[in-house]
Parts: structure tokens; sequence; C-alpha cells
């Protein structure tokens, strides 16, 4: 079955980056889109950025110039990094797949990774 | 990009009654090239990440109980829970991904 494991909470100081990883398993890793997405403490979800089986990726431009979504394929392996952290940086990141390639909605997901951003 | 915009905030329902949430957006989503609504339906309780019930509109994600529904185009949708069950108390978002990927504000479910 299709499992996405992420990796422990991490908590970081204002200016730090931080790494979450997303361990894929029970499908091809590179046949699909993969996605970030984020939840500050109870408010919504942001989407964050993409990347697709060619290896090629997409940002929200919020975040643009600050985030970079990679993998490696011999792990199976999804990552995001952010740099620049911010208090408001603080949530829970969700890594996702989506339900079929060329659909953009996420069928599975990760168990979520929380960051806190504290001096 | 495209502002995704759901109505209530909030609602409570009897068990048993049907919920309805709409979900709107600032631009079309339909896609020419499938003629296909490029929106989708998540139910988030607590401490969980989102759950998957509807994609491209109106089609119910594998597993998904048929009394979750969704209907609409273009710029208007609509969820639909019928016959409530106490386990649908939830936060409910819809998402477009026809231009980038962006959530509505979410509209939370509770037991009258």
């Amino acid at each position: 079955q299709v499992q996405l494991v992420q990796s422990g909470a991490e908590v970081k100081k204002p200016g730090a980056s931080v790494k979450v990883s997303c361990k894929t398993s029970g499908y091809t890793f590179t046949t699909y889109y993969m996605h970030w997405v984020r939840q500050a403490p109870g408010q919504g979800l942001e989407w964050m950025g993409r990347l697709n089986p060619d290896g090629d990726t997409r940002y929200a431009q919020k975040f643009q110039g600050r985030v970079a979504v990679t993998r490696d394929t011999s792990t199976d392996t999804l990552y995001m990094e952010l740099s620049g952290l911010r208090y408001d940086d603080t949530a829970v990141y969700y890594c996702a797949r989506e339900v079929s390639t060329g659909c953009g909605s996420y069928a599975y997901w990760g168990q979520g990774t929380l960051v806190t951003v504290s001096s | 990009d495209i502002v995704m915009t759901q109505s209530p905030d909030s609602l409570a329902v009897s068990l048993g009654e049907r919920a309805t949430i709409k979900c709107k957006s600032s631009q079309s989503v339909l896609y020419r090239s499938n003629n296909k609504n490029g929106l989708a339906w998540y139910q988030q309780k607590p401490g969980q990440p989102p759950k998957l019930l509807i994609y491209w509109a109106s089609t119910r994600e594998s597993g998904v109980p048929d009394r979750f529904s969704g209907s609409g185009s273009e710029t208007d949708f609509t969820l639909t829970i019928s016959n409530l069950q106490p386990e649908d108390v939830a936060v409910y978002y819809c998402q477009q991904h026809h231009t980038s990927y962006t959530f509505g504000q979410g509209t939370r479910l509770e037991i009258k």
C-alpha cells in the first residue's frame, strides 16, 4: 500500500533552514507529481511547491527563493528545504501525492512534520 | 492566483440531516482539454492530515461513503453530505488545481 512517512518534528531559530523528508513506498516514486502543503496552527492549508515526474519543480510565488523541493530516487524520498525561517513559518508541513498523474488532487498524505520557529 | 471562497465558515447540522458546503472560485477551473473541473474536496479531523473525498469536482475517492457527493462547474461548487453521521464532524476544504494550487479557507461542520 502507498505510504508517505515524514521525518520528525524540528525546532529552529529565526533565519535558520529546515529540511523535511518524506519517505515513500508502495508505488513507483517517479511516476507521480509530489507536493508540499503546510498548515499553520489553527489555520488552513497552503500549497508550497511540487516536483513532477521529470524532476522539474514549481513553487508558490510566496516561497520563491526560500524553498527547494528535491528527491533522491535511490531511496524514493522527497525533501523540502525552507530557508530564512521566520516565526510565521511555524506550521505542520505535509508531503502529498496526486491521486493520478495530471490530477492535482492529493490522495495520499504524509503524517505531517511540525516545524517550530522559536528563539 | 485563483481565490477559493467557502461558505459558510461553520455550520451545525442535526444527525441524519443534510449538510451543504459551497465553494466559489475567482476564475473558472474548468480544463477545456478534458472538460473536467480541477476541484477537490477534503475532510480534515484534528491531528490528522486531510483526507481526499472528491476530485474532478464530482468523482468520489475510493472508500469514501456515497453520502458524500460533489457537484458544480466552472466557478461554483457544492459538497453535500447526506444522512450526517457523528464521524463527519470535521473541517472541510475545497482546492483547485487548474491554475497553480489553492485551497478554500475551510468550513467547520458540527452536530446540532
